[in-house]
């Protein structure tokens, strides 16, 4: 079955740690994105890539990397720089940038 | 950039028809998409309009003015199953770029009651 997969979907590290977030696809998809959720908040886009090997900031980039190797692949690394890293993360991928988005069911991360 | 509006929460009875409202403002609009999101899960695709009119598909309808700036999403005879975050996004061209930019909302949560 096609589809996008995040693990782990529940994530707990210490203070000052930075952490891995990982998102893979088998659609085939040119476009990767990773957004954070509050509660009560929509989707805040943290990084996009629209083709291998290339990536862009989004609107809360601050705090987090990514690297794009690979067409399936796009982790997300919450680094110790980023203030308030508690949150659940999403991955979506979309055929081009900006068409129809399928997401990946989330890693809730908490941060100690 | 952009601005969406819509409302935080509704509440609304099995069985019902109820519509969920989405103002927005953007300079290059290029599409309006509906998505569903449970509880804790992620977020799945419902509709997406970029031309004026009614979108039907099955038991839900997303409708689009872009002269006003506005769709709604209608869901008809309401399952317990609806109560659901419902997320409008705006997707706009990216000036100079010459690609897309999505937005979303911060999504209204619909209960239903018995």
């Amino acid at each position: 079955d096609g589809g996008i997969t995040q693990s782990p979907k529940y994530l707990f590290r210490k203070e000052g740690q930075n952490v891995t977030l990982s998102c893979e696809q088998n659609l085939n998809h040119d476009a990767m994105y990773w957004y954070r959720q509050d509660p009560g908040q929509g989707l805040r886009l943290i990084y996009y890539s629209q083709i291998v090997n290339d990536f862009q900031k989004g609107d809360i980039a601050e705090g987090y990397s990514v690297s794009r190797e690979k067409k399936e692949s796009f982790p997300l690394t919450v680094t110790s720089a980023q203030k308030n890293p508690t949150a659940f993360y999403l991955c979506a991928s979309s055929i081009g940038y900006g068409d129809e988005a399928f997401f990946g069911q989330g890693t809730r991360l908490t941060v100690v | 950039g952009q601005n969406i509006d819509q409302p935080t929460e509704m509440t609304a009875t099995e069985g019902a028809i109820v519509q969920i409202n989405c103002t927005y403002q953007t300079s290059g609009f290029n599409g309006l998409f509906w998505y569903q999101q449970h509880a804790g899960e992620a977020p799945t695709f419902l509709s997406y309009n970029v031309l004026d009119g009614l979108e039907e598909k099955g038991r839900f309808s997303s409708f689009l003015s872009r002269s006003k700036g506005y769709s709604y999403l209608l869901l008809k005879e309401l399952q317990m199953k609806d109560s659901a975050s419902y997320l409008c996004a705006v997707r706009d061209t990216y000036s100079g770029a010459g690609s897309y930019q999505l937005t979303f909302g911060k999504g209204t949560k619909l209960s239903v009651i018995p």
